[in-house]
């Protein structure tokens, strides 16, 4: 158990529609980034917050959106979803900012767009 | 713009023998290098990493190389075990505009050990 939390595990929507995605960090990391994972994708690089701040910005949509709230739980917004936007989304924590850290993964959320 | 290649989708090896898993990289800016395993339903977790002032690393059945003139690394597993059967991905670091870091991963490659 890495003691980062994603939920919800699975979720199955319908194209155009918005979700969000819940991501509680291990106890005294500061730092949250999001992944995707696609079918023959590695994982892609979408943000990260470091103590609520946005701190880095990969290949985000701009139909995605993050969060970091006070507690330092994250959240991902995917809207006008696309069936493309299928993939396993992964929430990451660190102690610190640099991303030259090593990285504690959760288990996933898998998003399927029908 | 793949900037970190694991050209290997997948890899068989007998229980005993090594493992030799190949990683490139493209992005002279790195400077720091991981690799993840991952398990069917979890998320990746950490094995082991090097700094580009080294060109070795080793920790128990696990070993990284790092090449940097070839901009290529390599992760040795003595012996392979049925355990290590999992996804492993290569991960480099480096600046990438600014002072920001950013962990770019590679696709992946699938270790099989049999028994």
């Amino acid at each position: 158990d890495s003691g980062v939390t994603q939920t919800p595990k699975h979720l199955i929507t319908a194209t155009g529609q918005r979700v969000t995605l819940r991501c509680s960090p291990r106890s005294g990391d500061l730092s949250v980034y999001w992944y995707q994972q696609s079918l023959d994708q590695g994982l892609q690089f979408l943000i990260q917050y470091y103590n609520g701040e946005e701190r880095a910005k990969g290949n985000i949509l701009e139909r995605f959106s993050a969060q970091q709230f006070p507690d330092l739980h994250s959240e991902l917004n995917l809207s006008s979803l696309e069936l493309g936007d299928s993939a396993l989304y992964f929430c990451a924590s660190s102690v610190g900012r640099a991303t030259n850290e090593k990285l504690f993964f959760g288990s996933g959320t898998q998003l399927s767009v029908l | 713009d793949q900037q970190v290649k694991q050209n290997s989708p997948s890899l068989s090896v007998q229980e005993g023998r090594i493992s030799i898993l190949n990683c490139d990289y493209t992005n002279s800016m790195f400077d720091y290098f991981l690799w993840y395993k991952k398990y069917p339903a979890e998320g990746p977790t950490f094995l082991i990493s090097i700094s580009s002032i080294k060109d070795k690393n080793e920790d128990g059945r696990f070993t990284v190389f790092l090449n940097k003139s070839a901009k290529h690394l390599s992760l040795h597993i003595v012996p392979s075990q049925p355990g290590d059967s999992a996804v492993y991905f290569c991960a480099a670091s480096g600046r990438s505009g600014g002072s920001n870091y950013k962990l770019t991963f590679g696709k992946g490659t699938l270790l099989t050990v049999n028994p």
